[in-house]
């Protein structure tokens, strides 16, 4: 079955640090990838996406290309704020993330210190 | 917009009774909403997906009869964990999406379930 797997953290950072977190997945077919945020006492938001290979999705400063030939969708930030501190959750859809559920990793939790 | 809350966000229960959580789109109509279920330090697990108006899809090993879901309008379902049990002990979370083929999931900031 399709699987995700992303760095354990807690992963801890000074502000204005460069961020990666990595998420390798396992799936059949040609998946759709994403990357939701999950802010203290929040629900999860969608932070961005990609639906096929070799695409870059970006949304607030995070950039994440989707690597079919190594299986990766890592996370990545030039330069973080104390902001973005909260819980990173990889996940795949094998239907675009609409019509099924999501397959999520175990989350990363990020803390940026001032 | 597209926000999807969760009642209650806290529940604590004694072992043997019964626990419903409600799931509701706030500002619009969900033709589909999903619940997943997350034990500590792990990922976020999907349970059953739930459409109005019909029977709940659930996943292989969920028992339906455990955990059963109602989508009974387009902006609210609720799962009942009946008969809970210690090992039920968990955080629910739903979400929802907007239309058909519509690919994006908007999530409820979930329910925390004890049982004692």
């Amino acid at each position: 079955g399709d699987s995700v797997t992303q760095m354990e953290g807690p992963v801890t950072l000074s502000e204005e640090a460069f961020l990666t977190i990595n998420c390798t997945y396992t799936a059949t077919g040609y998946p759709s990838l994403f990357w939701y945020v999950q802010y203290p006492g929040e629900g999860l938001q969608l932070l961005l996406k990609a639906t096929k290979a070799d695409d870059k999705g970006s949304n607030k400063g995070f950039e994440a290309t989707y690597r079919k030939e190594t299986t990766s969708f890592h996370l990545e930030k030039g330069s973080v704020q104390v902001s973005d501190s909260a819980v990173y959750f990889c996940a795949l859809s094998d239907s675009g993330g609409g019509a099924d559920g999501l397959t999520f990793g175990k989350g990363t939790h990020l803390i940026i210190q001032p | 917009g597209a926000v999807v809350s969760q009642h209650p966000s806290r529940v604590i229960c004694k072992s043997g009774t019964s626990v419903k959580i409600e799931c509701r789109s706030l500002d619009f109509q969900a033709t589909t909403m999903f619940w997943y279920r997350q034990f500590p330090k792990q990922s976020l697990m999907l349970m059953a997906t739930s459409n109005e108006g019909s029977k709940a899809t659930y996943e292989q090993g969920v028992e339906k009869d455990k955990f059963l879901i109602n989508h009974a309008s387009l902006t609210l379902s609720t799962l009942t964990v009946t008969s809970a049990h210690p090992e039920d002990s968990s955080f629910y979370i739903c979400s929802a999406i907007l239309a058909a083929g519509y690919n994006e999931q908007f999530f409820g900031p979930g329910t925390r379930l004890t049982v004692l």
